[in-house]
């Protein structure tokens, strides 16, 4: 099983609908969970990270994890056609500076 | 300007040769990374070193060496062993302060 995995689509979802994205991840001991962006021939770019059980909103992005279920998500609410991008779910087990990153997830919001 | 700064943007390797990528930061970041990302794969670690004169290896370190001589520096060199060189290569780096790890803007490295 990989550590951490991710549907790598395309998600297609229309402009102002919310975009879901998953990631399941292997080791229970990972503390620390991140969500980056990547346009197209960029770096990644830090959008949201979470530590805890539940939900953490900002803006229009709410990471939630549940960690008994081993599973993190991104909602991407009121989608815009510049959140066309990929999306790279990255973990942290405790006590290591490592990150662990999935595949990612090609997002496409359609005008 | 805090950040990480990545040269060249482009760069071409001849077949035997070894061609050194250059990482910066001035974030006064203890670790640095080098990843090696292909086209629709995620980030796979090469290297990273948590102090000056320290390194480890990561997940596909054959055929790549680096140096942490100064802890604003981390230079990754791809030696004529790496038989696969072509990928986007990006460094980053993190605070002990900070778990967020952040990125410099990549090196797209192709053969000719």
């Amino acid at each position: 099983q990989k550590e951490v995995e991710q549907n790598s689509g395309p998600l297609s979802v229309p402009e102002g609908a919310i975009a879901s994205l998953n990631c399941t991840y292997s080791d229970r001991v990972s503390q620390s969970f991140f969500w980056y962006r990547q346009y197209s021939g960029k770096s990644p770019e830090l959008i949201m990270s979470i530590y805890s059980n539940g939900d953490k909103e900002d803006g229009r992005f709410t990471a939630q994890l549940n960690k008994a279920s081993q599973y993190v998500s991104l909602l991407i609410r009121d989608s815009q056609p510049s959140d066309s991008a990929t999306y790279l779910c990255a973990v942290r087990k405790a006590g290591s500076y490592q990150l662990t990153f999935g595949k990612g997830t090609k997002l496409s919001v359609i005008p | 300007d805090g950040g990480i700064t990545q040269s060249p943007k482009y760069l071409f390797r001849k077949e035997g040769q070894n061609v050194t990528l250059s990482c910066e930061q001035n974030l006064n970041h203890d670790a640095m990374y080098w990843y090696r990302q292909d086209p629709g794969q995620g980030l796979r670690l090469i290297y990273y070193s948590q102090i000056v004169n320290d390194f480890q290896k990561g997940d596909i370190a054959e055929g790549y060496s680096v140096s942490r001589e100064k802890k604003e520096s981390f230079p990754l060199t791809v030696t004529s062993a790496q038989k696969n060189p072509t990928a986007f290569y990006l460094c980053a780096s993190i605070g002990t302060q900070n778990e967020k790890l952040f990125f410099g803007s990549g090196t797209q490295l192709s053969v000719l």
